[in-house]
């Protein structure tokens, strides 16, 4: 089975604190993602990365980047955080494009409180 | 852009019926739409992936459909039960492949 695994299920840090998320994947896949999810928005892609060091802006990149220096590690980095931070953020992981299936695999999210 | 919009938003059954979801999708040239269920604060889980090839898929109580042509898709489950209770969502691939998330179903089945 597929794992994907992320570093925290909860997470309480102040405004301006500098956050890191981790992620990491079991199966070798090429994709990675980071979403947020909030209530009435729904998911949006923060950013996601198609191989090793190589990184695409989602649709709401502003206030976070992302580093991918192994294949199966993907962070996402809240450089100063803010309240309007305050979300779920999950990670996922696929095949690459083309492949027989590409089907998305999730992590259990970390729920992150910024105050 | 692909837009992908769920109907019912909410719905909420006596356990025992049989149910369907429903997905809406934009833009049919897809490679797969993938259906997914969320427990309250946890991750998606994986229900069923059809490819573009297929007309269905089907595990255990669940059958989901795809009309590409049409552009819609289907998550049948059989039986109801309470332990179904949760959000379903539907995904399929937009630009540049990344896929498309609905905001999803919230189920609730009642004893």
């Amino acid at each position: 089975d597929v794992k994907v695994t992320q570093s925290s299920r909860y997470l309480v840090k102040r405004t301006g604190e500098k956050v890191f998320l981790e992620c990491v994947q079991d199966m070798d896949h090429e994709n990675m993602f980071w979403y947020r999810q909030d209530p009435g928005l729904g998911l949006r892609l923060i950013y996601f990365s198609y191989d090793v060091k190589m990184k695409e802006k989602g649709d709401i990149p502003e206030g976070y980047s992302v580093s991918r220096e192994k294949k199966e590690r993907f962070s996402l980095i809240l450089e100063s955080a803010s309240t309007n931070q305050t979300s779920m953020y999950l990670c996922a992981s696929s095949l690459r494009w083309g492949k027989a299936s590409y089907e998305q695999y999730f992590g259990p999210g970390t729920r992150l409180t910024v105050t | 852009k692909q837009e992908v919009t769920q109907i019912p938003a909410a719905l909420s059954v006596p356990e025992g019926e049989n149910l369907v979801l429903n997905c809406s999708f934009t833009d049919s040239a897809i490679y797969n739409l993938q259906w997914f269920r969320q427990d309250p604060g946890k991750g998606l889980t994986s229900l069923l992936l059809i490819q573009s090839s297929q007309r269905e898929q089907t595990s255990g109580r669940l059958n989901a459909s795809l009309d590409k042509s049409s552009g819609r898709s289907t998550l049948y489950i059989a039986a109801s039960q309470p332990g179904d209770s949760a959000t379903y969502l539907c995904a399929v691939p937009g630009g540049s492949y990344i896929p498309t998330f609905g905001r999803g179903t919230s189920l609730i089945v009642h004893p």
